[in-house]
């Protein structure tokens, strides 16, 4: 069964220091998201993206973050320079972007923790 | 603005019982509705999907799902609950009447369902 994948599955850095978190999304899908769950809290949405640009992103998404698609199978997301706060559990996910009412998968999960 | 209410921070049954995990959600339209379930150090599984039609919606591992428009619910059901089961579970939503191309799903805060043996 396709599913999306994540790499790494935990990442420790400093504050202050730039982060790319890596996803693989399933491979004939079209929307691809992130999304976050700090410890004990909600999981929150960040970001979507399809055809190549950002189709809708939250408040969380400020200028720190950026998403890339840099070839045909991956999918990224960059923190450019980390705070305490970010310190959560990052999922991406997939979906096959033919309607809204389409599920989406989520792979395992990056954390990140920053110190 | 669409939020999803999870009221229960943890729910016990034993194996054998039925089990009920409940969601109430707020859009201003109708609503798309997903459960998920996540396991330890996994990712969130799709259980199952609202989208239209028959309020009562079948999932994987033998879950089920209700949906009641006038109650603005959306509870998980198993009729027998195995131990397996025991995991942490959201509720999610998404506004149909958002613009189609807006995909952001709004999570309950998760309910940890633990069977007892």
């Amino acid at each position: 069964e396709p599913e999306v994948t994540q790499t790494p599955s935990h990442q420790v850095t400093q504050m202050g220091q730039e982060v790319i978190l890596r996803c693989v999304p399933i491979s004939n899908h079209l929307y691809f998201y992130w999304y976050r769950q700090i410890l004990g809290q909600k999981v929150e949405f960040l970001v979507s993206f399809y055809n190549n640009e950002i189709s809708e992103k939250s408040e969380i998404f400020d200028d720190q973050f950026s998403v890339e698609r840099p070839d045909g199978s991956n999918f990224t997301l960059k923190i450019r320079s980390t705070k305490l706060e970010d310190s959560a559990m990052y999922f991406c996910a997939s979906s096959e972007g033919t309607s809204g009412r389409d599920e989406q998968f989520f792979g395992p999960g990056t954390r990140l923790t920053v110190l | 603005a669409q939020s999803v209410a999870q009221p229960e921070d943890q729910v016990n049954v034993a194996e054998g019982n039925p089990l009920t995990v409940k969601c109430t959600y707020s859009v201003s339209g109708n609503p798309y509705l997903f459960w998920y379930v996540q396991y330890p150090n996994r990712g969130l599984q799709f259980l199952l999907k609202y989208i239209t039609g028959d309020n009562l919606v079948k999932g994987s591992y033998g879950f089920e799902a209700e949906f009641n428009k006038s109650q603005t619910s959306f509870h998980l059901k198993k009729p027998s609950a195995l131990v397996s089961d025991s995991a942490l579970y959201f509720c999610a939503v998404r506004d149909q009447k958002v613009d189609t191309g807006r995909r952001a799903l709004t999570f309950g805060s998760g309910t940890r369902l633990q069977v007892q043996p």
